[in-house]
């Protein structure tokens, strides 16, 4: 079955960190770029970031950017986010996606979400 | 970053209406323009995507309009699985890869 499945989320504290997994199944990882997005409970969705197929080039938005980092290992089928010094802010639910291949690319692939709370 | 306003914000709707929901982009996009449908407590789900064409099994009831800063998802003639909250999605080279605030499509 293609699918992706998100781990690591939980609640931690102002300033604290966590890491997220993101196991992928049924397709060929390393054929795809890989994202995360996330979305704040009862609001709207937000890019993340995203990392080339072979982990050469990793972007992000903004707000994460010098606190979050992406990885991937292409041998484990699977990609990370390590979020470090973490702030209220970033109090969502964070999803694997897979954009589709080509110029006119969209996210045809989600995993159900990890949960990440930060609160004192 | 490139903002993308969508219009309604929510929506009351029966059952074989026919609507319609507005994306507008702050600068031009050409047709890197996507359409998901997200159901509560579930991740979205993909509808249509380069503005027009449709994902993979998704009903022929939905379809895409527009290119450049104005575009629109409309469903023909509304199904009970068809509420929802819709998002659109610029997919240009430039990043942020921002996303519409929602449209929330409630039962009237």
């Amino acid at each position: 079955e293609v699918q992706l499945v998100e781990s690591g989320g939980g609640l931690v504290q102002p300033g604290g960190s966590l890491r997220l997994s993101c196991i992928a199944s049924g397709f060929s990882f390393s054929d795809y770029w890989m994202n995360w997005v996330r979305q704040v409970p009862g609001k709207g969705l937000e890019w993340v970031a995203n990392n080339k197929e072979d982990g050469s080039e990793k972007n992000y938005v903004d707000s994460v950017r010098g606190r979050f980092t992406i990885s991937r290992d292409n041998a484990k089928n699977s990609l990370y986010l390590q979020m470090n010094n973490l702030r209220a802010e970033d109090t969502a639910v964070y999803y694997c996606a897979r954009p589709t291949r080509g110029s006119y690319w969209y996210y045809d692939l989600w995993g159900r979400g990890t949960l990440v709370t930060v609160s004192s | 970053d490139i903002q993308m306003t969508q219009s309604p914000s929510s929506l009351s709707a029966s059952v074989g209406d026919r609507v319609t929901i507005t994306c507008r982009a702050s600068q031009s996009i050409s047709n890197f323009l996507n359409w998901y449908q997200q159901k509560p407590g579930k991740a979205p789900n993909p509808l249509i995507y380069a503005a027009s064409n449709l994902h993979s099994g998704v009903p022929s009831r939905f379809s895409g309009s527009g290119s450049g800063t104005d575009f629109t998802l409309t469903i023909s003639s509304l199904q009970p699985e068809d509420f929802a909250t819709y998002y659109c999605q610029q997919s240009t080279i430039t990043r942020p890869y921002t996303f519409g605030q929602g449209t929330k499509l409630e039962n009237k």
